[in-house]
């Protein structure tokens, strides 16, 4: 019984493509994020929703588009991928927009080639 | 600005050994601070955490740390390390807010040698 799932867990596309990654949590909580984990392990905030409102938006680049149908999803679309969009892309949720108990998603590898 | 430094990319230590991964912190405001584990090809798993309440924190799998706000460190420390510890570690801060994001540290990756 997972409590944040995604997918696809692995991704491979050309340049140039368009792709989605899904992500339902079944924890009741109230936030959602998206994270980037780059090839040096290293972890970036994106995107956080409550209760489907955008509350937190990083630098990214507009490519990459959240969309929140309710707040159990969270979905990630990215636009003309790019070689430097692959990465480890990390969904994770917590309740009352408190991250002090974000519990993170497995994980979707993203390879573009 | 908020951010977190860790010490030491690679950390190795036998196993039955004490682990000790550092983390230090840097933040304007009271800061929350927590230790994610992260195991090959999987999510992050929380370990523990630091909200204000008691300075040691105890966590899962017999990790623990301390929050010491005149060094801003919050140190992981284990006793005794098995070969199941192996994995990387970060240590992230937030602000005491809702809707905070988390920010990380560069990860720690925990070799156990037999």
């Amino acid at each position: 019984d997972t409590a944040v799932s995604q997918t696809p867990k692995y991704l491979v596309t050309q340049m140039g493509n368009d792709k989605s990654i899904k992500c339902e949590q079944n924890l009741g909580h109230d936030t959602m994020y998206w994270y980037k984990q780059d090839s040096k392990k290293f972890l970036k905030i994106m995107f956080s929703y409550n209760n489907k409102e955008l509350i937190i938006n990083e630098t990214v680049p507009n490519r990459f588009s959240p969309k929140s149908p309710d707040k159990a999803h969270l979905n990630l679309h990215i636009n003309s991928l790019e070689l430097g969009d692959s990465a480890v892309y990390f969904c994770a949720s917590s309740q009352r927009g408190s991250p002090t108990e974000a519990f993170f998603g497995q994980g979707t590898r993203l390879t573009v080639v | 600005a908020q951010s977190v430094t860790q010490l030491g990319s690679h950390v190795s230590v036998s196993e039955g050994a004490l682990v000790l991964l550092r983390c230090n912190y840097s933040s304007s405001v009271p800061p929350y601070l927590f230790w994610y584990v992260q195991y090959p090809n999987q999510g992050l798993q929380l370990l523990l955490k630091y909200t204000s309440a008691a300075t040691l924190v105890k966590g899962i799998n017999g990790f623990e740390a301390e929050f010491k706000k005149s060094e801003t460190s919050f140190h992981l420390t284990k006793p005794s390390a098995h070969m199941s510890d192996a994995a990387e570690y970060f240590c992230a801060v937030s602000k005491q807010q809702i809707n905070e994001k988390l920010t990380f540290g560069t990860g720690t990756r925990l070799t156990i040698i037999p």
